[in-house]
């Protein structure tokens, strides 16, 4: 089992709608988590970190960490053909490491 | 230009050959990362450092080298490359516990 698992997809949404990425984690001692976005050959960018339970808020995007269930997810609202993307979970483990564990990452497809 | 660079940006080489990829960080940030990417294993950090003069294994270490001599730099050596090293590598940059700043990248081709 991978520590930090998502679906590759692809997951298609038509524009303007809600897409739903999601995101297990096995070590319960994850404290951090992380959406990136992904543009085919391009770098990872961040889109946002959450690490308390419940939703985090930025613009389009909404974070959501369920600790109980090691479930982390993202919400894209009113969704476009730019997002269209692989959208990179990652976990950073306890404090006092640098160690940041990436899921192989969804890609998204928004359909004009 | 501020930022973070990598180069080469591609990179063909042979088996058995000492190959050095270069990263660049202009931040002056504390914390850098070197990662490979692979389909069907997503990114995985190979080395990272704290600080100059610090370094420690990630979780795929092994036939990779690194120094940090200067905080600014952070090369990472193949001593001896194998075809399964053949990836596309990332360099990242972070001051924060938050976010990763990462580079173009390199893209390795070993034959």
């Amino acid at each position: 089992q991978k520590e930090v698992e998502q679906n590759s997809g692809p997951l298609s949404v038509p524009e303007g709608a809600i897409a739903s990425l999601n995101c297990t984690y096995s070590d319960r001692g994850s404290q951090s988590f992380f959406w990136y976005r992904q543009y085919s050959g391009k770098s990872p960018e961040l889109i946002m970190f959450i690490y308390s339970n419940g939703d985090k808020e930025d613009g389009r995007f909404t974070a959501q960490l369920n600790k109980a269930s090691q479930y982390v997810s993202l919400l894209i609202r009113d969704s476009q053909p730019s997002d269209s993307a692989t959208y990179l979970c990652a976990a950073k483990r306890p404090s006092g490491t640098y160690k940041y564990i990436f899921g192989t990452g969804t890609r998204l497809k928004v359909l004009a | 230009d501020a930022g973070i660079t990598q180069s080469p940006r591609y990179k063909i080489t042979e088996t058995g050959r000492q190959v050095t990829l270069m990263c660049h960080q202009t931040w002056s940030h504390s914390y850098m990362f070197w990662y490979r990417q692979d389909l069907g294993h997503g990114l995985r950090l190979i080395y990272y450092s704290a600080a100059a003069d610090i370094t420690d294994k990630g979780e795929v270490p092994d036939g990779y080298v690194v120094s940090r001599s200067k905080t600014e730099n952070f090369p990472l050596t193949l001593e001896s490359a194998t075809r399964s090293q053949t990836s596309v590598y990332f360099c990242a940059s972070s001051e924060t516990n938050n976010e990763q700043f990462f580079g173009p990248g390199t893209r390795l081709t070993v034959l």
